[in-house]
């Protein structure tokens, strides 16, 4: 059982170029979430999701667009990189919310911004 | 901020002794949930603890949850050295978000 795979796992990008974060779970859960986290700052919430079709903003979402076609995918995309966005950032899932139950977290992608 | 606030920052103690990592917050929770990240990995959940419950255990772990002082706390008991690990809370509020603190780094010296 995968759980939540991220890839990749480490990426650098330069000013201004736009990539895709990608999120899968295999765990069927309704919930699934971005978090980025930084030295000092612990984890901040970016973008989260409570079903298919349905998105909604975190903490800290300028920046960063998300969808949710399926139930398994959760891609977060970058549409015009900054150094501000150099960071590790985890995708995590849960069955019933985080109002509800855990999360599971994925390994994490890597991404530094030049 | 509705972040939780961990204290210690940071913890080193002997093999064998018992860890307690506290974490404070100001707006009333729905839950709260404690979760470790072992160095360059994702985290991993610990304990989820609701408002109306005041203690709970898991294995060596037990949570304490005191609402009046809106404060939690972790102990680990008898720690060893896969212990050592990055300690985080996290707070819930009745939404679909969970607000991470900063975290406690804990280090267990063989």
């Amino acid at each position: 059982n995968a759980g939540v795979t991220q890839t990749p796992k480490f990426q650098v990008l330069k000013t201004g170029q736009s990539m895709t974060l990608q999120c899968a779970q295999d765990m069927n859960h309704e919930y699934m979430s971005w978090y980025r986290q930084d030295p000092g700052m612990g984890l901040r919430l970016i973008h989260y999701s409570v079903g298919a079709g349905i998105t909604d903003q975190g903490e800290v979402p300028n920046g960063y667009n998300v969808s949710r076609s399926t139930t398994e995918d959760f891609p977060l995309r970058l549409l015009s990189a900054a150094p501000s966005q150099t960071s590790v950032y985890f995708c995590a899932s849960s069955h019933g919310g985080s109002n509800t139950g855990e999360l599971f977290f994925g390994e994490g992608s890597r991404l530094t911004v030049l | 901020s509705q972040q939780g606030e961990e204290d210690p920052q940071a913890l080193s103690i002997q093999e064998g002794e018992n860890a307690t990592m506290n974490c404070s917050y100001k707006t009333s929770i729905n839950n709260l949930q404690w979760y470790r990240q072992n160095s360059g990995r994702g985290l991993v959940h610990l304990i989820l603890i609701r408002s109306n419950e005041r203690e709970k255990h898991s294995g060596r772990l037990r949570v304490t949850l005191d609402t009046s002082k809106k404060s939690s706390s972790l102990l680990i008991t008898a720690s060893r050295a896969a212990d050592t690990a990055s300690y985080f809370c996290a707070l819930n509020f009745g939404n679909e978000k969970l607000t991470f603190g900063t975290g406690t780094r804990l280090t267990i010296i063989p």
